[in-house]
């Protein structure tokens, strides 16, 4: 079955604009979270959503939010772009989230913000 | 605050060694533990993962774990390594309630063929 997919791959922004993130979980999954992951602060949480409610939000400014529709799908935004946003962002999904479930993840869109 | 330690960042091995990664955490109550790899221009692939039960946990390629409760860790192992073994390991882990994994900083190995 199709893994979870991350749209775009690969952006370029200039500092100020804002950017929308896409990702589409494994079928029947129900549980979306965000990742950032740069070479100096490794994999950090930025946000979970199930069924179209956040349970939980990782320390991220304002700037950085998300959301998730009725098919699962989510989107995560970041406005007024700084350069020490750039980063590769990583999207999970997983069954329900929570204890005793695996999460699987994409392949990853690498914003690069000039 | 919880936490993940992953104590060597940076590892080279040469084809057949042994290998064991150590992974440490911070937490009192339940966990999930999981090791991820990442190959180098691949996404995060779920190594192995221990939820409950025997804390001996085997994972594809090869690798196993051990959780050991008293001592916080979940140290991954390979006796045998292969080059392609080469890339980025992490340790996570997960509790109750918080929706999220936290994860180590990651070690880097680096087999030589």
């Amino acid at each position: 079955k199709a893994g979870v997919t991350q749209t775009p791959r690969y952006l370029i922004k200039t500092r100020g604009q804002q950017v929308t993130l896409s990702c589409s979980p494994i079928s029947g999954h129900r549980s979306v979270s965000w990742y950032q992951q740069t070479p100096g602060q490794g994999l950090q949480f930025l946000f979970e959503y199930f069924s179209e409610t956040q349970r939980n939000k990782g320390n991220f400014p304002g700037r950085f939010s998300g959301r998730q529709f009725s098919n699962s799908r989510s989107e995560m935004n970041v406005s007024t772009l700084e350069l020490g946003d750039s980063a590769l962002y990583l999207c999970a999904s997983s069954l329900a989230g929570g204890m005793n479930t695996e999460a699987f993840f994409g392949q990853g869109t690498r914003l690069t913000v000039v | 605050a919880q936490s993940v330690s992953q104590h060597n960042h940076h590892v080279i091995l040469s084809e057949a060694a042994s290998l064991e990664l150590g992974c440490n955490y911070s937490y009192g109550g339940t966990v999930n533990l999981f090791w991820y790899v990442q190959y180098p221009g691949q996404h995060l692939q779920l190594l192995l993962k221990y939820f409950s039960g025997d804390p001996l946990v085997k994972g594809i390629k090869g690798f196993e774990a051990e959780f050991i409760k008293s001592k916080f860790s979940f140290n991954l192992r390979k006796p045998s390594v292969q080059w392609s073994d080469t890339a980025e390991y992490f340790c996570a882990v997960s509790t109750s309630g918080t929706y999220k994994y936290i994860f180590g900083t990651g070690t880097r190995l680096k087999v030589l063929a």
